[in-house]
């Protein structure tokens, strides 16, 4: 199994402003994904992260408004970048502690909220 | 894109099973059926997961119908704590692949009533 934190567990930002969230396992994994959740609403991928490569961001996802860095085996950071109030929403991250594991284990999510 | 339906929610009284199912019709040969599930205000749990053959762990059943294009997870005896939305999602296993990525559906809102 896996333990994972975020930082900040939730957050009340201005529009046009970044956001940096971060993502703490307990143990190395390889995979690290990075979801968001808007309100009523099912998860939906933003990119996968692994770790000495750069993110590989879904069909919607741009770096430059969700940049991802994952400088080790044991955290990663998701940014939202020029926030408008459409970026309001749960943004979780999950990871695959083995490469031929049964499941992912996800983070509690980071509330943001923009105004 | 999501390729599973399920209904949108479901009541069940405490105590009863809880028969969730899952049509997945355009599932292919490598391609498993997962369960998870997200109660409310929390991330993701796992229940369990399988290719063609029933299974079984602590926390559920998962029937998956000959033909695979169908399955139905069980709750043996449903309590107040298991109320969550419930995603059946098909997904192949990679054995070291970039491609272990979850695609959630909308799932089903499990209600268990008192």
């Amino acid at each position: 199994s896996a333990v994972i934190s975020q930082k900040p567990s939730r957050d009340i930002c201005q529009r046009g402003t970044s956001l940096t969230i971060q993502c703490q396992v307990d143990s190395q994994v390889t995979m690290m994904f990075w979801y968001r959740q808007q309100p009523g609403q099912s998860l939906t991928l933003i990119a996968t992260a692994n770790q000495g490569s750069e993110a590989t961001y879904e069909s919607g996802f741009v770096i430059d408004k969700f940049p991802i860095s994952r400088p080790n085996l044991t955290f990663s950071t998701l940014t939202v970048s020029n926030m408008s109030p459409e970026d309001s929403s749960i943004y979780l991250c999950s990871v695959e502690p083995r490469l031929a594991d049964n499941e992912q284990f996800f983070g509690p999510g980071t509330r943001l909220t923009v105004l | 894109d999501a390729k599973t339906t399920q209904p949108t929610s479901m009541d069940c009284a405490e105590g009863r099973a809880a028969n969730l199912p899952c049509n997945h019709s355009t599932i292919s040969g490598n391609e498993y059926v997962y369960w998870y599930r997200q109660i409310h205000s929390q991330g993701p749990q796992y229940i369990i997961h399988g290719l063609k053959n029933n299974e079984t762990n602590e926390m559920a059943s998962l029937i998956i119908t000959e033909d695979r294009k169908s399955s139905t997870l069980i709750l043996p005896h449903a309590t107040l704590r298991d109320t969550a939305v419930y995603y059946c999602i098909v997904r192949v296993l990679n054995y070291g692949g970039a491609t272990n990525k979850l695609i959630f559906g909308t799932g089903t809102l499990l209600a268990v009533q008192p």
